[in-house]
């Protein structure tokens, strides 16, 4: 089935550093990607999402590229605020079999941003 | 427009007993979905409903059943509660049931058994 591999965290960077995220994908076909946030004690936010080779998702200054000839979506963004500390997830859904509607989600990167 | 809401917030049981835990979607989505997130972990995919349906299981035991209303709001239902089902539950609505289509989360049910 489709799955998702993330970066291992935590990932500690000052305010205004660049970020990235790394996110490679397996699935059959070309599904959609996305990425979802979560604060501290919170439930999960759409971040953003991409619905084919080549597509970029965009939000809040964070973007990721749909590519497929190295099958991945890494999330970047330019820099980083106190306010993006938080735990950023990938994740890919499933359309066939008893696993229909399925988000498979990635291990989940732990984010903190130093004033 | 409201987002995806979730009740109780906090809830605390002990081993054995039972549990229903209540979702509403936002308002013109048709399918809901459940997950379990463990601390730590990221989230995993109990059920999916769309139109009062079941249209995906997750890797659950028997315990754990859902169903959806027809407006669209959903109960999860958990019996003989473990130790090991202590977690933030997480309902995610979506405007129709292709995995295709985003989901917006609630805010999630934070379940602890004792």
């Amino acid at each position: 089935g489709n799955s998702v591999t993330q970066m291992e965290g935590p990932v500690t960077l000052s305010e205004e550093a660049f970020l990235t995220i790394n996110c490679t994908y397996t699935a059959t076909g070309y599904p959609s990607l996305f990425w979802y946030v979560q604060y501290p004690g919170e439930g999960l936010q759409l971040l953003l999402k991409a619905t084919k080779a080549d597509d970029k998702g965009s939000n809040k200054g964070f973007e990721a590229t749909y590519r497929k000839e190295t099958t991945s979506f890494h999330l970047e963004k330019g820099s980083v605020q106190v306010s993006d500390s938080a735990v950023y997830f990938c994740a890919i859904p499933h359309a066939g079999g008893t696993s229909y509607g399925k988000l498979t989600f990635g291990q989940g990167t732990i984010l903190t941003v130093h004033p | 427009d409201a987002g995806v809401t979730q009740s109780p917030t906090h809830l605390i049981k002990t081993r054995g007993q039972q549990v229903t835990l209540r979702c509403s979607p936002i308002s013109g989505h048709k399918s809901v979905s459940w997950y379990q997130q463990v601390l730590g972990q990221g989230p995993q995919f109990i059920f999916q409903y769309y139109e009062k349906e079941e249209r995906g299981r997750g890797n659950f035991p028997d315990r754990f059943s859902a169903r959806q209303f027809p407006n669209y709001s959903s109960e999860l239902n958990v019996n003989a509660l473990l130790l090991g089902d202590s977690a933030l539950y997480l309902c995610a609505s979506s405007k129709q049931g292709s995995p295709f289509y985003e989901q917006y989360f609630g805010p999630g049910t934070r379940l602890t058994v004792t």
